[in-house]
């Protein structure tokens, strides 16, 4: 099957810090993932769109300034959350979808929690 | 603007009972719809989607969900639960069908709980 990996698993760091989140396809390439945001008891908040070698897609109300989304490769993309804040602390999940599937063909890593103090 | 409502947060169910999960949704056009399953310490997995044809959509790990275009619902059932189906339960429609995007649109998920 195609596997999504997400690391860090969780991070803990100060306020004013940055911190970066990986997701990589273990076993296929992936042109497309998603970076979504998730509040306990609530829903998938979908933030952007991250599309390799291109700039990534941001979904209205979100910073891009303040997340850092880098597509480098098909395996990897990054998401930075810079000059982290209490309110950022969330847990954080990708998706990448192989090769040009439609969205049944999108695979979920198992998310980050990031907790800011 | 197209939403996803599942409006029980939390369900408690025996093992071997059977199980019904609610999903409302609101789109403007035919709805790709799915379910997804998360775990703790897991990805969220597809269990079942609608793209078109029948619209009883049988999926993974004995789930099935009827499409019912006329109460805008895409319901998940089980007929028998066991225990290790206890998770959190996710709805979602595709936001752009057959385009590029394939965003999805999550509902607020519905926590499984299952009684020995």
């Amino acid at each position: 099957g195609a596997v999504v990996s997400q690391h860090p698993s969780w991070v803990i760091c100060k306020s004013g810090t940055s911190v970066k989140i990986e997701c990589r396809s273990l076993d296929f390439q992936a042109t497309t993932m998603f970076w979504y945001r998730q509040f306990p008891k609530q829903s998938l908040m979908l933030m952007a769109t991250s599309n390799e070698g291109s700039k990534a897609t941001y979904e209205q109300g979100v910073e891009k300034d303040k997340f850092l989304i880098n597509h480098a490769s098909l395996t990897l993309s990054t998401l930075t959350v810079t000059s982290a804040h209490p309110e950022d602390s969330s847990f954080y999940i990708c998706s990448a979808i192989r090769g040009q599937g439609r969205a049944d063909t999108q695979y979920f890593g198992p998310g980050t929690r990031l907790t800011v103090l | 603007a197209q939403s996803v409502t599942q409006p029980d947060i939390h369900i408690t169910v025996s093992e071997g009972a059977s199980l019904e999960l609610r999903c409302n949704y609101s789109y403007g056009a035919t709805p790709y719809l799915f379910w997804y399953v998360q775990s703790p310490g897991q990805g969220l997995q597809l269990l079942l989607k609608y793209f078109s044809g029948d619209t009883l959509v049988q999926g993974i790990k004995g789930f099935e969900a009827e499409f019912k275009r006329s109460q805008s619902s895409f319901n998940l059932r089980k007929p028998s639960v066991h225990w290790s189906d206890a998770a959190e339960y996710f709805c979602a429609v595709g936001d752009d069908y057959g385009g590029a995007t394939n965003k999805l649109i999550f509902g607020t998920g519905t926590l499984l709980a299952v009684q020995p």
